[in-house]
């Protein structure tokens, strides 16, 4: 079974302090990461797909990674702005369902 | 532009009601999702439909029926909900060319069963 963990839960930010988002999986042939930024009550925003391992792809000051095991979403000095839900999501190969983390949780503060 | 259009934005039904959800994008984009989301959790497939035929449905309840009437438009008819059915419900088009298509999502419309 597909499985996404998204680590982790909250994380609170100073502005201008850098960090990183994990999404470790366990899928059987691999056809797609991707990362979404969800605010509250909101639909979710796409951000990147990721197809495979050792892709990067960056927009303004994230920066998505990914390996055989996990992604990274690294957060390079964070403004308040940023603070939302960031939701990473898998797709195995053969279809078009999403299998989605939980999320993680990011509040910078001024 | 990756728009995808819900209405409405907010919606209340008694149990008896019912009523509509819908769902449109002019991407050119042959494949549309309808999600599921309760508060704090994450998104959940409902419905799937590639060139306008229900290609996956995800054990959803018979109150839920999909429709596709054309490749830009994807409706929702809710029929005899329940309470625990309120929540945000995201519409997703894609390419349509298989794994690996990137999924854009609405805004949502929030439902209240009342």
């Amino acid at each position: 079974e597909d499985q996404v963990t998204q680590s982790p839960e909250a994380l609170r930010l100073q502005e201008g302090e850098s960090s990183s988002l994990n999404c470790s999986y366990t899928v059987s042939g691999l056809r797609g990461l991707f990362w979404y930024r969800q605010d509250p009550g909101k639909g979710p925003e796409f951000l990147f797909t990721l197809y495979s391992a050792g892709e990067e792809k960056e927009k303004e000051r994230l920066k998505a990674t990914l390996t055989k095991k996990e992604s990274f979403l690294h957060i390079t000095a964070p403004k308040p702005e940023d603070s939302a839900t960031y939701l990473c999501a898998v797709q195995r190969g053969g279809g078009n369902k999403l299998v989605f983390g939980a999320g993680t949780i990011l509040r910078v503060k001024s | 532009d990756t728009e995808v259009t819900q209405t409405p934005k907010h919606l209340v039904m008694g149990m008896t009601n019912k009523k509509s959800l819908k769902c449109e994008q002019h991407m050119g984009h042959r494949a549309m999702y309808w999600y599921k989301q309760k508060a704090k959790k994450p998104p959940e497939l409902m419905f799937v439909y590639s060139y306008e035929k229900l290609s996956i449905n995800e054990s959803v309840p018979s109150r839920f029926s999909p429709e596709c009437p054309n490749s830009s438009l994807l409706n929702l008819h809710l029929h005899a909900l329940q309470p625990e059915d309120s929540a945000l419900y995201l519409c997703a088009s894609s390419l349509g060319q298989g794994s690996g298509d990137t999924q854009y999502f609405g805004p949502g419309t929030r439902l209240t069963v009342l």
